[in-house]
């Protein structure tokens, strides 16, 4: 298995404002993704993020909005940038181990 | 259209019951499909992978039809724990990237 942990568990924010959410895995892995789940809504990726390279955006999903950093094979941020009620959402951090996804256990963002 | 569709229910299922679902995907060139369960507010954690010839986990049966692109999810003699949503996730290509269904929502009833 895989234990990850996402800082913060969830904010309230204010519209305007960005905000950076922290993942860290408890063992080296190579790609880590950010994932997306509004209410009522399934999981959508946002992009991979690879340590040493630039993270690959979805479709939809801009480096503007939406910039990653990976400073090492066990940790990233995730940063919701000019934050807009649309943003309001479950954000998701994951691994792929094995033949399994582990997720982490998600940041609940209100944007008022 | 969607890559993954669901029935988002929710199937209200008397306790001891079987339910039964289906999930539908349109790349036919998928590789590995899965059934992730949610509990309300938490993450999504594999519940089982789905093969070829089906499979079987306790009360759990998953089922692949390649040929009509579906994969189902039974379960026997339902628990209240049993209570989530399930979510189908299909590996569309070799990086690892994971489509996801909506989810099926079920509620089991004493």
């Amino acid at each position: 298995s895989a234990v990850i942990s996402q800082k913060p568990s969830r904010d309230i924010c204010q519209r305007g404002t960005s905000l950076t959410i922290q993942c860290q895995v408890d063992s080296q892995v190579t790609m880590m993704f950010w994932y997306r789940q509004q209410p009522g809504q399934s999981l959508t990726l946002i992009a991979t993020a690879n340590q040493g390279s630039e993270a690959t955006y979805e479709s939809g999903f801009v480096i503007d909005k939406f910039p990653i950093s990976r400073p090492n094979l066990t940790f990233s941020t995730l940063t919701v940038s000019n934050m807009s009620p649309e943003d309001s959402s479950i954000y998701l951090c994951s691994v792929h181990r094995g033949e399994t996804q582990y997720f982490g256990p998600g940041t609940r963002l209100l944007v008022l | 259209r969607k890559e993954v569709e669901q029935d988002p229910g929710p199937f209200n299922v008397p306790e001891g019951a079987t339910v039964a679902f289906n999930c539908t995907y349109s790349n036919s060139a998928s590789q590995s499909f899965f059934w992730y369960r949610q509990d309300c507010r938490k993450e999504p954690k594999l519940l089982m992978s789905v093969y070829s010839s089906g499979n079987e986990d306790g009360r759990f049966t998953a089922q692949l039809n390649r040929a009509s692109q579906y994969i189902s999810l039974l379960i026997r003699d339902s628990k209240l724990s049993d209570s989530a949503t399930y979510l189908c996730v299909v590996l569309t290509d070799s990086w690892g990237k994971l489509q996801f269904g909506a989810g099926t929502q079920v509620v089991v009833t004493p």
